[in-house]
């Protein structure tokens, strides 16, 4: 079936641009979230839908970044202002919800990533 | 998540097994143990789980010790492949966010 899907898959911008990032996850998921992966680096949780919940922003570095998750799916990351720190592989991924989580499995299924580049 | 350490890097020869160590001391008796990958280039991948018992899946094998303080990732014949980073990492229960640490780079020798 259809895995995590992101687009672009790669995203060269000028410093203080608006960016866009976007994440189709796996039907029937509905926790969602954003990492980044800096060059050498771990990943980096950023934020986190689940279902209709308010959304944990408890990682985003900054105030230039946004998420919104229309109708329970698609996901868009917002960056806005764009800095050259914010390069980076930006990753979403998704999970079963929680009530088939008894055993507390919480498998993430991760997309490609988008490759940003700021210039 | 409970803290895990994993060797910075490990080498195999392709088409030998491969064992993976991580160390999860402070590891909670309901604390299940996950392994990703990271191919280069890709996101993460799932692995493998389990709590107490050894596990087998077509991908890999996971052996958890008997105090549940450590755990191995075993590969049973590495690929050119299976160079990846490899993450040990104990997901709090429902849908968190994952933390992943350093994890293990692999390099498969031909």
């Amino acid at each position: 079936g259809a895995g995590v899907s992101q687009s672009p898959s790669n995203k060269v911008t000028e410093k203080g641009k608006d960016v866009e990032l976007r994440c189709d996850p796996i039907s029937g998921h509905t926790a969602l979230y954003w990492y980044r992966q800096s060059l050498g680096q771990g990943l980096e949780f950023l934020i986190y839908f689940q279902g209709n919940s308010a959304p944990d922003k408890s990682g985003l570095p900054s105030d230039r970044f946004s998420a919104e998750r229309t109708g329970g799916s698609v996901s868009t990351l917002t960056i806005q202002r764009t800095q050259q720190e914010d390069s980076a592989v930006y990753l979403c991924a998704s999970s079963f919800p929680a009530s088939g989580n008894r055993e507390g499995k919480n498998i993430q299924y991760f997309g490609a990533g988008t490759r940003l580049s700021v210039l | 998540d409970a803290k895990t350490t994993q060797p910075n890097s490990m080498e195999s020869n392709e088409e030998e097994p491969v064992h993976l160590p991580c160390n999860h001391s402070t590891i909670s008796g309901t604390d299940y143990i996950h392994w990703y990958r990271q191919l280069p280039s890709q996101g993460p991948e799932y692995v493998i789980h389990g709590l107490t018992s050894n596990v087998n899946n077509r991908m890999a094998s996971l052996a958890i010790a008997e105090d549940r303080k450590s755990s191995t990732l075993i590969l049973h014949r590495a690929t050119l492949r299976d160079a990846a980073v490899y993450y040990c990492i104990l997901p709090f229960s429902g849908n968190t966010p994952l933390v992943f640490g350093k994890g293990t780079r692999l390099s498969v020798i031909a």
